[in-house]
């Protein structure tokens, strides 16, 4: 059983709709990470989350952190096809991560 | 480029063989991180070792173990290979806590 669960597993939208990835735990965590990865590469930190209730903006992408630091949400405004991508939430706590199984992500052109 | 590398890149062997697979940290990283990627499991994390010494176990089987060594290279080796081992193996450096940078994996396909 994950320890974070991310819905949808998968999600497929035309270019220039909007999307948003969920990502939810029963556990608490001292910071949570989103990271993208590419077929046949490792995953690249997006953004960092550390306060509950903190929204970071990067670009097109909106973080939030759960008021609980349980949970946390991506929203993409705007998607474009270089967008595509396999999206990980992981919470940190104790040094360690623990990774989503991930939200598969295809924009359509 | 994360400036982690890992190789191989791809392994192919068969059950009950011993694989070894190597890592080599961002320059000044002194934590390395082993995870196993598969299609039913998602990215596990296995392993973390800080500046040689093992600071944290994830969900590792006991026939694989990990090493990091003084010039802070690590290694993973996994012994009696099952067809289920077949996954992506990604090693990830970071220099405390907090962001991982992640190489670029080692495919291993068990035949």
């Amino acid at each position: 059983t994950q320890l974070l669960e991310q819905s949808p597993q998968f999600l497929s939208i035309q270019e220039g709709e909007n999307l948003t990835v969920y990502c939810n735990s029963s556990s608490v965590f001292s910071s949570l990470q989103w990271y993208r990865q590419e077929p046949g590469e490792g995953p690249v930190l997006l953004v960092t989350v550390v306060t509950g209730g903190e929204v970071k903006k990067l670009k097109r992408l909106t973080f939030q952190f759960g008021d609980a630091r349980k949970d946390s949400s991506l929203h993409i405004t705007a998607a474009q096809p270089g967008d595509t991508g396999l999206y990980l939430c992981a919470g940190v706590s104790d040094y360690k991560l623990s990774f989503g199984a991930g939200t598969t992500v295809t924009v359509r052109a | 480029d994360s400036g982690v590398t890992q190789t191989p890149k791809h392994l192919i062997t068969a059950t009950g063989q011993r694989v070894t697979l190597r890592c080599s940290p961002r320059s000044g990283d002194l934590s390395v991180y082993w995870y196993q990627q598969s299609l039913d499991q998602g990215l596990q994390f296995l392993i973390q070792y800080y500046n040689g010494e093992e600071r944290a176990k994830g969900n590792i089987l006991e026939r694989f173990s990990a090493q990091q060594f003084p010039d802070l290279h690590s290694e993973l080796n996994l012994s009696s290979l099952e067809l289920g081992d077949s996954a992506l193996y990604f090693c990830a450096s970071s220099a405390g806590v907090g962001e991982q940078f992640f190489g670029p994996g080692t495919r291993l396909t068990v035949l």
